[in-house]
C-alpha cells in the first residue's frame, strides 16, 4: 500500500541546534515533493519544492533534500529559533492526478 | 502573495442540520480548489477536488451527497456539510493553486473547525 511516513513523535531541540526532519515514502514515484509549516489552528504554510531531479534545496535557513533511491525527504532547520516550533508536513503528487498527498507530520519543538 | 479566505473558521452546529462552509481566493483566480480534512495529529486527507464549472471529483470513500461541493467561479468554492452528525466533526481546510503547473505549491485556508452536537 502507498504511504507517507513522518516521524510521530515531537522532536525537541535547544534553540540555535540544526533540526532533521525526515520524510519517507512507499509505493509512490514522486516527481516532486514540497514542505509545509503547520501552526496549530491554521492551514499549512509552503516552504519549499524539491524536484526529482534535484538532490538539494536550500531557502535561507531550511534545507531539503531527497533521495529517490531511499525514497526519503529530510527536512533541515540550522540556527533553530523558537519562533521555528510547528508542525511540518511533507507533501508529495501523486503521479499526474493534480493533487497532493500529506503526510502526518511532525511537531517540532525549539527550546530557548 | 496569495490569499485563500476560509469561512467560518469555527461552527458549531446540531446534528440533522447543514453546514457551508466558504473558501476564496482573494487576489488571484483558483480553476482547481481542494478540500481537505484533518484529524487530530493526523495528516490532511484530501476530500475532493472542486474544478470551475464542473462537477467536483471526490476520493474514494468520501460521500459525495454528504459533503456538496459548488466551485460557482474561479474566486469561491463551497463546501456543504449536509445532515450533519458528530461523527463529521473535524477540521476541513481548502486550498487552491496560484499558478498553472501541478507542482505549484497550494495555498491553504485557515481552517473550518466544524463541532456537530
Amino acid at each position: 500500500s502507498q504511504k507517507i511516513e513522518q516521524n510521530s513523535e515531537a522532536l525537541n531541540i535547544q534553540e540555535g541546534k540544526t533540526a532533521t526532519l525526515t520524510c519517507n515514502y512507499t509505493n509512490y514515484s514522486p516527481a516532486y515533493l514540497q514542505w509545509y509549516r503547520q501552526d496549530p489552528g491554521r492551514g499549512p504554510v509552503f516552504l519549499l519544492l524539491i524536484r526529482e531531479n534535484e538532490k538539494e534545496k536550500r531557502k535561507e535557513r531550511l534545507k531539503v533534500t531527497f533521495d529517490t533511491t531511499l525514497k526519503q525527504s529530510l527536512f533541515h532547520i540550522t540556527a533553530s529559533q523558537p519562533a521555528d516550533s510547528a508542525t511540518y508536513l511533507c507533501a508529495l503528487d501523486e503521479g499526474g492526478y493534480n493533487k497532493l498527498i500529506f503526510g502526518a507530520g511532525t511537531r517540532l519543538a525549539v527550546h530557548p | 502573495g496569495a490569499v485563500v479566505s476560509q469561512h467560518p473558521s469555527r461552527v458549531i452546529c446540531k446534528s440533522g442540520t447543514s453546514v457551508k462552509i466558504e473558501c476564496r481566493s482573494l487576489d488571484f483566480q483558483a480553476t482547481t480548489m481542494f478540500w481537505y480534512r484533518q484529524f487530530p495529529k493526523k495528516s490532511l486527507m484530501l476530500m475532493a477536488t472542486s474544478n470551475e464549472g464542473s462537477k467536483a471529483t471526490y476520493e474514494q470513500g468520501v460521500e459525495k451527497d454528504k459533503f456538496l461541493i459548488n466551485h460557482a467561479s474561479l474566486t469561491l468554492s463551497t463546501l456543504t456539510v449536509t445532515s450533519a452528525h458528530p461523527e463529521d466533526s473535524s477540521f476541513y481546510i481548502c486550498s487552491a493553486r496560484m499558478g498553472q503547473g501541478e507542482e505549484s505549491p497550494l495555498h491553504f485556508g485557515n481552517g473550518t473547525r466544524l463541532t456537530v452536537t
